[in-house]
């Protein structure tokens, strides 16, 4: 498809499981975010790919959380250990620029995880 | 913690009303956009705006921006069902990072 494509798009996790969430972007799209969103909040951000290099990651709550976009397109978001505070749907967008030249992102549906 | 604060949190309205959404911050933004979200989906970009004072027209949309571009406002005209959604504003920083809103849940009923 011509979008941002998220999978799975739900995933229920047991508390302490590790869980990856993939993103495949927009293909040629330089830039690559990850938002997280609570249940009625607007999203909030995590981290943000310039091709492979991870230029901004301050968003990401813990060091449990780990993202990673080796060849620049695909992108996984790992959580190790999760726990119920993890439970919330997680976004992903691409953008055809770097972070300063553009400011249009288009979302995937996004991946809504669970953690029981 | 968001920067942002939307209202109303929820609105519900009957088809053929007029409305308007708040979006306010204490910050500066160099550029706001508002996204509409429908259940299930991600956001999707109605607009942006970058001039302080600006106002632009998407249909029976209209997006302000405030003078000291802090705040924002989204009017919609003769709603619809079709307008049935979460919106979303987004204030734009440094190197355009986003800062979203808790956003307004709007049902219009037909």
């Amino acid at each position: 498809g011509a979008g941002v494509s998220q999978s799975p798009r739900y995933k229920v996790a047991k508390r302490g499981q590790d869980v990856a969430l993939r993103c495949d972007p927009i293909s040629g799209h330089v830039s690559l975010f990850w938002y997280q969103q609570a249940l009625g909040q607007g999203p909030e951000f995590l981290t943000y790919f310039q091709n492979e290099a991870q230029l901004d990651k301050s968003g990401l709550p813990s060091d449990r959380f780990f993202a990673e976009r080796p060849e620049g397109s695909v992108s996984t978001l790992k959580i190790q250990r999760t726990q119920q505070e993890d439970s919330a749907v997680y976004l992903c967008a691409s953008s055809p620029k770097a972070r300063g030249q553009s400011n249009i992102q288009y979302f995937g549906a996004g991946t809504r995880l669970s953690v029981l | 913690t968001q920067l942002l604060e939307q209202s109303p949190q929820f609105l519900s309205i009957q088809e053929g009303e007029n409305l308007t959404v708040y979006c306010n911050s204490s910050s500066v933004f160099s550029s706001l956009q508002w996204y509409r979200q429908e259940p299930g989906e991600g956001p999707v970009l109605l607009v942006t705006v970058v001039t302080g004072g600006e106002v632009k027209k998407l249909k029976r949309l209209t997006f302000q921006f405030g003078d000291a571009r802090k705040d924002s406002s989204l009017h919609i005209t003769a709603a619809q069902p079709g307008d049935t959604g979460l919106y979303l504003c987004a204030g734009g920083g440094n190197f355009n990072k986003f800062y979203f809103g808790s956003g307004t849940k709007l049902n219009v009923k037909p």
